[in-house]
């Protein structure tokens, strides 16, 4: 148990649609990471958030975009929808300098779109 | 960039066998490793890590070791168990803190 929760746990959206999936990180974390997950394969790095702000940024559109809170909660939203974007969805928490120490992972959300 | 290669499975083993799960990474300075398990329908939990040359993470009997002569990082693990059975990455976290993954080794243990 690692105290990282992602809401929700399943969704389903069709093509075209807007979708926001939300991350708490572990208590003293003050970076969340997101990576998306397509169904056999690695993780990808969507992009990263320290102190509300975004510090880095992998090979993701646009329409992938996040916000880090006060409290250091996060969200993703992902806006029009593709087929392809239907993936494991996972967030990571870390502390230190934009993320120094371990990344510990939430347990994911998991998006279809049909 | 950096990248994270793994062996490729699937990989089936006896109870009690040797488990080895070759990864080899390309990166530029001096990144961290780690292995992460994924259980089927679960997100990623940290199995093990190391920060520098020749450190060696363990965990639950889980081993590996950093070696930068030669870039690798293999988990190896002496006596499996059925509730081994899982999705392993090897991961590397480089300067810009980000976590490269490799593309997964399934193994499965069976009684």
């Amino acid at each position: 148990e690692t105290g990282v929760t992602q809401s929700p746990t399943h969704l389903i959206k069709t093509r075209g649609q807007q979708v926001t999936l939300r991350c708490s990180s572990q208590s003293g974390h003050n970076t969340v990471s997101w990576y998306q997950q397509a169904l056999g394969q690695g993780p990808q790095f969507i992009f990263q958030y320290y102190r509300e702000e975004e510090n880095g940024r992998g090979n993701f559109p646009p329409r992938f975009s996040g916000l880090q809170f006060p409290n250091y909660s996060s969200e993703l939203n992902v806006n029009a929808l593709e087929l392809d974007d239907s993936a494991l969805y996972l967030c990571a928490s870390s502390s230190g300098d934009r993320g120094r120490e371990t990344q510990y992972f939430g347990p994911g959300t998991r998006l279809l779109v049909l | 960039g950096n990248s994270v290669t793994q062996m490729e499975g699937p990989v089936t083993l006896s109870e009690e066998a040797f488990l080895t799960i070759n990864c080899t990474y390309t990166a530029t300075g001096y990144p961290s490793l780690f292995w992460y398990v994924q259980y089927p329908g679960e997100g990623l939990q940290l199995l093990l890590k190391a920060t520098k040359a020749d450190d060696k993470g363990s965990n639950k009997g889980f081993e590996a070791t950093y070696r930068k002569e030669t870039t690798s990082f293999h988990l190896e693990k002496g006596s499996v168990q059925v509730s081994d059975s899982a999705v392993y990455f090897c991961a590397l976290k480089g300067n810009d803190y980000k976590l490269s993954f490799g593309a997964g080794t399934t193994v499965t243990v069976r009684a």
